[in-house]
């Protein structure tokens, strides 16, 4: 069964101090990985998509890299408008179908204080 | 403006009803999909549709039905039967759902059950 652990479950930054948050995954035939930011009572937004080991994107202050087991999503100098839950998602195939099911992680949840 | 409207934002149902939420595209996505989302979890996956007049059961379908009579349009009711209804939906959609490519989300509907 394929399945997907983000680290950790919250964490709190102060303004402008660096991380990292893990997507940890363990599927077959792995079609894609995705990062997606969450605020409060609203819809995922797309942030990126990885597609093979070693590939990395750039958005503002954020990074995504990708290994053979897991994602990072780097967050350097973060500012208070960057809290939020971030999520991960892998694409496999689903029971052999053309289908590419999506299997999400719980999210990690990003308070960055001023 | 493309992307994907929901509503009614906000739900409240009695037990024992039936209700349906709206999800409508204009991106001419062929697939469409609905999640659920409960505190603490990762999104799981209700039913998806590849084409119109074809859909699909996800991870959790009992209690849930859905139709796709229109390319835009993948409405969800949410039955009687559902033992547990209260929770934020999510409907999604994409280009296609089998070569890969990112899925862009709606604003979402929190149902309440009183």
């Amino acid at each position: 069964e394929d399945q997907v652990t983000q680290s950790p479950e919250a964490l709190r930054l102060q303004e402008g101090e660096s991380s990292s948050l893990n997507c940890s995954y363990t599927v077959s035939g792995l079609r894609g990985l995705f990062w997606y930011r969450q605020d409060p009572g609203k819809g995922p937004e797309f942030l990126f998509t990885l597609y093979s080991a070693g590939e990395e994107k750039e958005k503002e202050r954020l990074k995504a890299t990708l290994t053979k087991k897991e994602s990072f999503l780097h967050i350097t100098a973060p500012k208070p408008e960057d809290s939020a839950t971030y999520l991960c998602a892998v694409r496999t195939n689903a029971g052999g179908t053309s289908y590419g099911k999506l299997t999400f992680g719980q999210g990690t949840i990003l308070t960055v204080h001023p | 403006d493309g992307g994907i409207t929901q509503s009614p934002k906000y739900l409240f149902r009695k037990e024992g009803q039936n209700v349906t939420l709206s999800c409508e595209q204009n991106l001419n996505h062929d697939a469409m999909y609905w999640y659920r989302q409960d505190p603490g979890q990762g999104l799981r996956l209700i039913y998806y549709s590849q084409i119109v007049n074809d859909f699909q059961k996800g991870d959790i379908a009992e209690g849930y039905s859905v139709s796709r009579e229109k390319k835009e349009s993948f409405p969800l009711t949410v039955t009687s039967a559902q033992k547990n209804p209260t929770a934020f939906y999510l409907c999604a959609s994409s280009e296609d759902s089998v070569a890969g490519g990112e899925q862009f989300f709606g604003p979402g509907t929190r149902l309440t059950v009183l």
